[in-house]
């Protein structure tokens, strides 16, 4: 089993729709989580930190359930330039000082006109 | 404010040779982290280096070593290459275990 499982997609939105992106993952130790965004042939971009009393930027809303070990990530109002790769990551912190983020393999997004 | 930083852009090598990737962290960070991104999925953990040790280590043959300088800079290598080694390496940057910000990544094609 992956530690953290995505769906692949792609998801085909057109502009202004509501998308919403989940991820599971396995190990329970996970500290910190986070979405980030990958344009093709790019480095991921952080996008958002995800906290268990979920959190709000702009468009984008994040939840974390850890009893579910379950991410969300929901976009409102798809733009264009949101189409991208959504990469779902888990923190694991080591021994207090060394960390370790583990990726799923992203969700792929294209917003259409 | 330079972000993170990494060199060469794009690599081609033939198997059986060695690579070093460098990486330039950004601006008051202290950690590095590297990762190997294959076509099709998400970066996968190399190691990460504070204060110029290697403090965790991903699922990678000791064929991939790494070094960090005392200017938090630091340097991947990868002997014997294989086939299989192509791929986007990725170096992220941190202060201790914060929020990774990663830089543009080293292609790397094996012949």
């Amino acid at each position: 089993r992956k530690e953290v499982e995505q769906d692949p997609g792609p998801f085909n939105v057109p502009e202004g729709a509501t998308v919403a992106f989940n991820c599971t993952y396995s190990n329970s130790a996970s500290q910190s989580f986070f979405w980030y965004r990958q344009d093709c042939r790019k480095e991921p971009k952080l996008l958002m930190s995800v906290y268990s009393s979920g959190n709000e930027d702009g468009r984008f809303t994040a939840q974390l359930n850890r009893a579910s070990q379950y991410i969300s990530l929901l976009i409102r109002d798809s733009k264009l330039s949101d189409s991208a790769t959504y990469l779902c990551v888990v923190n694991i912190m080591y021994y207090g000082t060394a960390s370790k983020l583990t990726f799923g393999t992203g969700t792929r997004l294209q917003v259409t006109l | 404010d330079a972000g993170v930083t990494q060199s060469p852009t794009h690599l081609i090598k033939t198997r059986g040779q060695q690579v070093t990737l460098r990486c330039s962290p950004k601006s008051g960070h202290d950690t590095v982290s590297w990762y190997q991104q294959a076509l099709g999925q998400g970066p996968q953990f190399i190691f990460q280096y504070y204060e110029e040790e290697e403090r965790q280590r991903g699922n990678f043959p000791d064929r991939f070593s790494g070094h960090q300088f005392p200017n938090y800079s630091s340097e991947l290598n990868v002997n014997a290459l294989l086939l299989g080694d192509s791929a986007l390496y990725l170096c992220a940057s941190s202060f201790d275990r914060d929020e990774q910000y990663f830089g543009p990544g080293t292609r790397l094609t094996v012949t």
